[in-house]
């Protein structure tokens, strides 16, 4: 099966600079997503996106937040100014068909941010 | 607004069933999933299921939903020490949606 990948698993930032979360959705699938998990708390939804825009957002999503999707393969979260309350695991999805015929959505492995 | 709720923990004989609840608000929901998180790992997609369906089955896996109560339900049989993870219920109204998760039930299997 194939898989969705994150790069880095694990970025460490001072408050205030900008990080840029990548990820490599499944090849044939259409729909991208960022998720992100507060230790200890929800897995909650900040973005989706379809035929090169953004589908939906949530109230996380602010001004400090944007996504791209440079070229054929990546996905990118980029958040501009970071905050310390930015540290979370943040999850890549892409949803689409499975090998098996039927439908799925798919998360990558996550990349934690720490923010210090 | 939207919801999903689950017990935060859940502890099992090692061979024994595991019964995993989960109660969701939102009517329109149409898919419901179940997630496997393993520590440090990221989250993987077990089963899920279509709000017309009773009930699925896959391998040592089976999925109920009671749509008249919202509820939703994962068994694991023959619960293995492999099977130690947080699981998380969630709901999606629609194929393409945001889904809505629930805070994840950790599974603790005892020898």
């Amino acid at each position: 099966e194939p898989e969705v990948t994150q790069t880095p698993s694990h970025q460490v930032t001072q408050m205030g600079q900008e990080v840029i979360l990548r990820c490599v959705p499944i090849s044939n699938h259409l729909y991208f997503y960022w998720y992100r998990q507060i230790l200890g708390q929800k897995v909650e939804f900040l973005v989706s996106f379809y035929n090169n825009e953004i589908s939906e957002k949530s109230e996380i999503f602010d001004d400090q937040f944007s996504v791209e999707r440079p070229d054929g393969s990546n996905f990118t979260l980029k958040i501009r100014s970071t905050k310390l309350e930015d540290s979370a695991m943040y999850f890549c999805a892409s949803s689409g068909p499975t090998s098996a015929g039927s439908f799925g959505w798919f998360f990558g492995p996550g990349t934690r941010l720490t923010v210090l | 607004g939207e919801d999903v709720e689950q017990s935060l923990f859940l502890s099992v004989r090692e061979g024994d069933s595991s019964v995993i609840n989960c109660t969701y608000t939102d009517s329109s929901s149409t898919y419901l999933y179940w997630y496997k998180q393993e520590p440090g790992a990221g989250l993987q997609l077990l089963t899920y299921i279509f709000s017309n369906m009773d009930m699925k089955q896959d391998q040592r896996l089976t999925v109920l939903l009671n749509k008249k109560d919202k509820h939703l339900s994962l068994r694991i049989a023959d619960t293995q020490t492999g099977d130690s993870a947080i699981y998380f219920c969630a709901e999606s109204i629609d194929s393409n949606y945001q889904l809505i998760w629930g805070a994840g039930t950790k599974l603790i299997i005892k020898p």
